[in-house]
């Protein structure tokens, strides 16, 4: 069966600090990978998605990056937080030609 | 734009009571339509899902009908639990393979 995998769970990062959170999937090959942040109170915001090695779409703009080494690795990155960047992280995997969605478990970043 | 219409809560309801969450939605096309629920602190767990007009979803009692003429999949439940209480969000997928979520319904169930 497949899984993802979403770490770390919660991160407390100083303002200017880089970032880098890690997803990776198992039991599945060439998934649709996401990356969605949840701002407090509000929705599910897509920031990145990708549909294979190294091809990044960028849906809003912002100071966070995206990259994919490996087909089943996503990565979020960014090079300096911000307090805005708060906020809840979730990645997500479809089947190539599926919309349906499964999550990981989110990571609670908090920017201070 | 595609954009997903929900109920705004926060909803509150005794344990037993008879749950809805009205959902509409925008798009082109047929979209296939969902409903995820996230519980405090984790990630989205899709409960239910339709891939096509008057097509019923259905999981843990919870029931969803996708109706073409209204563009609307409310989420129903007869008899709600205390351990239902989370946040349900509604969503729709289109053909560019990408989940459009509504802004999410905080439901809290007392006993």
């Amino acid at each position: 069966s497949q899984t993802i995998h979403q770490w770390p769970a919660t991160l407390v990062q100083p303002v200017g600090s880089p970032l880098s959170l890690e997803c990776t999937v198992e039991g599945t090959s060439n998934p649709n990978l996401y990356w969605y942040r949840q701002a407090a109170g509000r929705g599910l915001q897509l920031l990145f998605y990708s549909v294979g090695i190294g091809q990044i779409s960028s849906e809003v703009p912002q100071n966070l990056s995206a990259s994919r080494p490996q087909d089943r690795q996503f990565i979020l990155s960014s090079k300096k937080l911000l307090l805005s960047d708060s906020g809840f992280y979730l990645c997500a995997w479809s089947g190539r030609r599926e919309t349906e969605a499964f999550f990981g478990q989110g990571t609670r970043l908090t920017v201070v | 734009g595609d954009s997903v219409t929900q109920m705004e809560g926060p909803v509150t309801l005794s344990e037993e009571a008879f749950l809805t969450i009205n959902c509409t939605y925008t798009a082109t096309g047929y979209p296939s339509l969902f409903w995820y629920v996230q519980y405090p602190g984790e990630g989205l767990q899709l409960l239910l899902k339709a891939t096509k007009a008057d097509d019923k979803g259905s999981n843990k009692g919870f029931e969803a009908t996708y109706r073409k003429e209204t563009t609307s999949f409310h989420l129903e439940k007869g008899s709600v639990q205390v351990s239902d209480s989370a946040v349900y969000f509604c969503a729709f997928g289109g053909s560019n393979y990408k989940l459009t979520f509504g802004k999410g319904t905080l439901l809290t169930v007392n006993p």
